[in-house]
């Protein structure tokens, strides 16, 4: 099946520093990532929609220039979380939808980030 | 938008079946996705549903009605591994929105001995 990885799994930051999380799609091409973000006992909360080769689609609220997204090759997207606060302190994770009428979304295993 | 409604928890006995409902409503469904998910890990995918009726997959079954915006997944044989979160999770084709997916809060399944 198809498999969906993220790098770094879980990372300690200090605050007003920045943190790079890389989600690959390794056995797939993906033509658009999305990016979720998940708080202790809550629900998936769509960040953006990223799409190779063209900008980020941000969901309302979400501060662009906060969480920068790049999808640069059909295999690899990354979000920035620039200025990092306590409050961005969270469970990340991306998912990659593959090219043609595929209809799963297949999920990367999440990166806890920590900022202190 | 979509509003998407699914209990808050559930307990469960083992080898028991417990029924999770969803509602929702949406502008331009475009299928019906059930995952798992436990403590501290991504979701993973149990089942989907576009068209009306019952999906069976092992254990597992999902039934959707889209008159009634509404969804159900059906556990059955419940083992203790089972205890997990379960999210529905609609799929949205309005507009150019890529198929991304809206999910629930989540229920919270605990199975006991």
């Amino acid at each position: 099946g198809a498999v969906v990885s993220q790098h770094p799994s879980w990372v300690i930051c200090k605050s007003g520093t920045s943190v790079k999380i890389e989600c690959r799609s390794l056995d797939f091409q993906a033509t658009t990532m999305f990016w979720y973000r998940q708080f202790p006992k809550q629900s998936l909360m769509l960040m953006a929609t990223s799409n190779e080769g063209s900008k980020a689609t941000y969901e309302q609220g979400v501060e662009k220039d906060k969480f920068l997204i790049n999808h640069a090759s059909l295999t690899l997207s990354t979000l920035t979380v620039t200025s990092a606060h306590p409050e961005d302190s969270s469970f990340y994770i991306c998912s990659a939808h593959g090219q043609g009428a595929s209809y799963e979304q297949y999920f990367g295993p999440g990166t806890r980030l920590t900022v202190t | 938008g979509q509003n998407i409604d699914q209990p808050t928890e559930m307990t469960a006995t083992e080898g028991a079946i417990v029924q999770i409902n969803c509602t929702y409503q949406t502008s331009g469904f475009n299928g019906l996705f059930w995952y798992q998910q436990h403590a501290g890990e991504a979701p993973t995918f149990l089942s989907y549903n576009v068209l009306d009726g019952l999906e069976e997959k092992g254990r597992f079954s999902s039934f959707l009605s889209r008159s009634k915006g509404y969804s159900y997944l059906l556990l059955k044989e419940l083992q203790m591994k089972d205890s997990a979160s379960y999210l529905c999770a609609v799929r949205d084709q309005s507009g150019s929105n890529d198929y991304k997916l809206s999910f629930g809060a989540g229920t919270t399944v605990t199975v006991r001995a």
